[in-house]
């Protein structure tokens, strides 16, 4: 079982503003280890959507956009868009484990 | 470019090799992780070896049963995966590691573990 826990799922209409959460404990994000998040659309590999907290890779809209603070985390994708309707995962390292974890994952739905 | 191979149907308490080739990169740099995604389930980190072999992860859920390995010479990363189980069904990816994260995916390579 992941110690990250996100919400199972999330949904909006086009151009609205979804949040996902992204909770740890003070061995992973409140022990100050970075979150990241990736966006796993059916039936194709993840992609980077988050590295280091906030930082968007070239090539990911400004529509996501992505916080951190103690042990929590969110992402946020303001506008939505059909495109968008995926699996959604944030990620870090837990000390306690010594092992790198991933959420439990999100799954968006564009209604 | 990361491009996996050997998946296949295995029996349970069988063993699989997993190959995984890289291009399009200095493979010998960077460090690299296997991660899975089991029917109907989220993605599970497994396992990581660092750029130089000089340090290994794994998840509880493989420690034990699997071994992370890699050759810079072929630009290949491996899993072999021993005593496998029905919950070892999934999709296995690979991974390319940029510090903390992963910055390419392979496309990923299906293990079915079934009698």
């Amino acid at each position: 079982q992941s110690v990250l826990t996100q919400p199972p799922s999330v949904s909006g209409a086009p151009g609205q503003r979804v949040t996902i959460s992204c909770t740890g404990s003070n061995s992973n994000l409140g022990a100050g280890y970075d979150v990241h998040w990736y966006q796993h659309p059916p039936g194709t590999a993840p992609k980077l959507l988050i590295y280091d907290n906030i930082n968007r890779p070239s090539g990911v809209p400004g529509r996501f956009s992505a916080s951190k603070s103690g042990t929590s985390a969110s992402l946020a994708i303001t506008g939505l868009q059909v495109e968008d309707e995926a699996d959604y995962y944030c990620q870090s390292f837990d000390t306690s484990l010594t092992a790198y974890v991933f959420g439990t994952g999100t799954k968006v739905t564009v209604l | 470019q990361l491009v996996e191979s050997g998946g296949g149907v295995v029996q349970p308490g069988g063993s699989l090799r997993l190959s995984c080739a890289a291009s399009g990169f200095t493979f010998s740099s960077y460090g690299m992780h296997w991660v899975r995604q089991a029917p109907g389930k989220g993605l599970e980190w497994l396992t990581y070896i660092r750029y130089d072999e000089g340090n290994e992860y794994y998840a509880d859920s493989v420690k034990g049963r699997s071994t992370i390995s890699r050759d810079n010479s072929k630009n290949t990363l491996y899993l072999q995966m021993n005593s496998l189980r029905p919950e070892d069904t999934a999709v296995y990816y690979c991974a390319k590691s940029n510090g903390d994260y992963i910055n390419s995916w392979g496309q990923g390579t299906l293990v079915t573990v079934s009698s």
